[in-house]
């Protein structure tokens, strides 16, 4: 069971937009900063938003984060099939002192 | 652009211990950044092992503690992990990746999967 709380799917068409929710704790989300991954079939994650809301060079704007309290939203816009994928948030957990990851949720462009 | 490549055996006993090394090429593994261990079990998420400092600093996962060493080679630019008394629970895709920001981790290797099997 992980420490962060995500949604196991979410769904939405081409070009419309989707967000993903991550819900932690005090001792996690509550006082650190957030991540995203990507993982598309067969590959290795890719990091899509660091420190709650930075992106790394290449990462298109059409994805952005967010994190209010113990929780944390990842936003993607303009959807594309190429974004078919598992995303997972992450996070440093001050009371186990090492990162933790929720349990993935799995995006599907119709 | 730094890269990684993990390298190491891909079938383990059970009770045996699993060993690996994550090379690192265009970058210093002694530049201000720790060098972290993920797995991920075939079909399920993702689970921190533990990350290093090049100055030897250790962090790890504590489910895995009693269990895991990671150490760094600044001659040869890379660390590695190992991994003691593996049971088949331990058989999943192992990456190495470099951290950044706060929590962030930027560049993964492409994985390598140790099965524990005997």
């Amino acid at each position: 069971q992980s420490v962060l709380t995500q949604p196991p799917s979410v769904s939405a068409a081409p070009g419309q937009k989707v967000t993903i929710s991550c819900s932690g704790s005090s001792s996690d989300i509550g006082n650190n900063h957030v991540c995203w991954y990507q993982q598309l079939p067969g590959t290795a994650p890719q990091l899509l938003i660091y420190d709650n809301n930075e992106r790394p060079s290449g990462i298109p704007d059409r994805f952005s984060g967010s994190k209010s309290g113990t929780s944390a939203t990842l936003g993607i816009t303009g959807l594309q099939t190429g974004d078919e994928g598992d995303y997972y948030c992450g996070t440093w957990d001050s009371s186990l002192s090492g990162k933790v990851f929720g349990g993935g949720t799995k995006l599907t462009v119709l | 652009q730094v890269q990684l490549q993990e390298s190491g055996p891909g079938l383990v006993k059970p009770s045996g211990t699993l060993s690996l090394t994550c090379a690192v090429s265009g970058g210093s593994i002694s530049s201000t950044n720790w060098w972290s261990w993920v797995r991920q079990p075939p079909g399920k998420g993702l689970e921190w092992i533990g990350e290093i400092y090049h100055n030897g600093g250790t962090n790890y996962n504590p489910s895995l503690k009693s269990r895991v060493t990671i150490l760094v080679d600044k001659s040869k630019n890379q660390f590695s992990l190992k991994l003691s008394s593996v049971t088949a629970a331990d058989t999943a895709v192992y990456h190495c990746a470099r951290n950044v920001g706060a929590t962030g981790l930027d560049s993964w290797g492409q994985g390598t999967l140790v099965t524990v099997s005997s």
